[in-house]
């Protein structure tokens, strides 16, 4: 079963550093999302890209946030400057011509 | 207000319990409506999509109303592995998930 798979698993940072965490969505699909889970809280929408930009984005997803997709399978998240509040679980998500999005197992971020 | 709001639970039910779980949304031009359960620690995992007419799968029933903006998740002959967190999913055509904050279960023996 094809699946969207995201590394690293833990990335470790310092406050100030520049982050990108990568996905790789299943291989069919055009619509690629970020959502965050910050420990304890629920899931965030960030961010929504088709046909190379931007769909949608939430109030989270402001100038320190910027997402690409560098070649036909990489999707990538970066974060310019981290700060201690951007420590969440980072889910990459994907979907083809239906509604159900399926989620990829996570990067945990955490900035010291 | 939230934009999709779920009783947090918890909800400790025994094996074969039958356990309903409720959800309002707020934005009424949400089209889409999904279960996912979150197992802890892990990725949101796709339960099954929300249909007005009603939807079934197995042990799984999942309603919408959409006058009232009210979705459940009706759960039969509970097993211990339906322990996990349920969430409640709207989308708005062309845009991103809003979640609920989730609603726990644990199954007991």
């Amino acid at each position: 079963e094809p699946e969207v798979t995201q590394t690293p698993s833990h990335q470790v940072t310092q406050m100030g550093q520049e982050v990108i965490l990568r996905c790789v969505p299943i291989s069919n699909h055009l619509y690629f999302y970020w959502y965050r889970q910050i420990l304890g809280q629920k899931v965030e929408f960030l961010v929504s890209f088709y046909n190379n930009e931007i769909s949608e984005k939430s109030e989270i997803f402001d100038d320190q946030f910027s997402v690409e997709r560098p070649d036909g399978s990489n999707f990538t998240l970066k974060i310019r400057s981290t700060k201690l509040e951007d420590s969440a679980m980072y889910f990459c998500a994907s979907t083809g011509g239906s509604y159900e999005q399926y989620f990829g197992p996570g990067t945990r971020l955490t900035v010291t | 207000r939230k934009e999709v709001e779920q009783d947090p639970g918890p909800f400790n039910v025994p094996e074969g319990a039958t356990v309903a779980f409720n959800c309002t949304y707020s934005n009424s031009a949400s089209q889409s409506f999904f279960w996912y359960r979150q197992d802890c620690r892990k990725e949101p995992k796709l339960l099954m999509s929300v249909y007005s007419s009603g939807n079934e799968d197995g042990r799984f029933t999942a309603q919408l109303n959409r006058a009232s903006q009210y979705i459940s998740l009706l759960i039969r002959d509970s097993k211990l592995s339906d322990s996990a967190t349920y969430l409640c999913v709207a989308r708005i055509i062309g845009g991103g998930m809003r979640f609920g904050a989730g609603t726990r279960l644990t199954v007991k023996p």
